[in-house]
């Protein structure tokens, strides 16, 4: 199976500016996460999507993030205003709802994000 | 209490040796304790799992440990491999009402010198 897709891999930009991410799961896979690993760190969520609709965006910085999932595939998570802080690898990750309530998390390669 | 500590934060192993990374946690409704390697520039990607009715679970040269009344679990690598150098994180899951969450651990840089 094609694993979770992610653009654009590299992203630099000044602080202010704006900046969004684009995912496209396992095919099949209702539940997509975002999340956030800063160097050195484990990764972070962000938020978290079933089908199309949030589940979990607690740790959101709702401020200056926001993220959509239309029709329940692809997701796009959007950063405006970026500060410096926000400089980290920008993860998603889907998993199958079906079948055993344990299954994985599987992610793409990420988008680093370096703010200037 | 929806931590997840692990410990070294870096390892140096000579090739053939053993590897082990710790882990521990403090929420008991944590019911699913995933590995995940991640290489430089890729996503972290599932290398073993284990469920808290099992204290042992070994796949190839990977062995998770399960210490559910310590709330520890453990990774141990056996003959070590230069390919097995990589960033190690553990991570503890939870069933909620809308799905399932995971809390990832900091995270261990392995290298496996040849």
């Amino acid at each position: 199976e094609a694993g979770v897709a992610q653009s654009p891999r590299y992203k630099i930009i000044e602080k202010r500016q704006s900046v969004a991410f684009w995912c496209n799961p396992i095919s099949g896979h209702a539940t997509l996460y975002w999340y956030q690993q800063i160097l050195g760190q484990g990764p972070k969520l962000l938020i978290q999507f079933q089908n199309n609709g949030v589940v979990d965006d607690s740790q959101l910085p709702k401020d200056r993030f926001s993220a959509e999932r239309l029709k329940g595939v692809d997701s796009t998570l959007k950063i405006q205003p970026a500060k410096l802080e926000d400089s980290a690898v920008y993860l998603c990750a889907s998993r199958s709802s079906q079948g055993a309530l344990n299954s994985p998390l599987h992610f793409g390669n990420g988008t680093r994000l370096t703010v200037t | 209490q929806q931590q997840v500590k692990q410990s070294p934060q870096s390892l140096i192993v000579q090739k053939g040796g053993i590897s082990i990374i710790n882990c521990a946690y403090e929420n008991t409704a944590f019911d699913y304790f995933p590995w995940y390697q991640q290489f430089p520039g890729k996503g972290p990607a599932l290398l073993i799992a284990i469920r808290p009715d099992v204290s042992e679970k070994k796949e190839g040269r990977f062995t998770i440990s399960f210490n559910k009344s310590a709330k520890q679990f453990s990774l141990h690598i056996m003959d070590s491999q230069p390919g097995d150098s990589a960033t190690y994180f553990c991570a503890a899951s939870i069933i909620v009402y809308y799905g399932q969450n995971f809390v990832f651990g900091p995270g261990t840089r392995l290298s496996v010198l040849p």
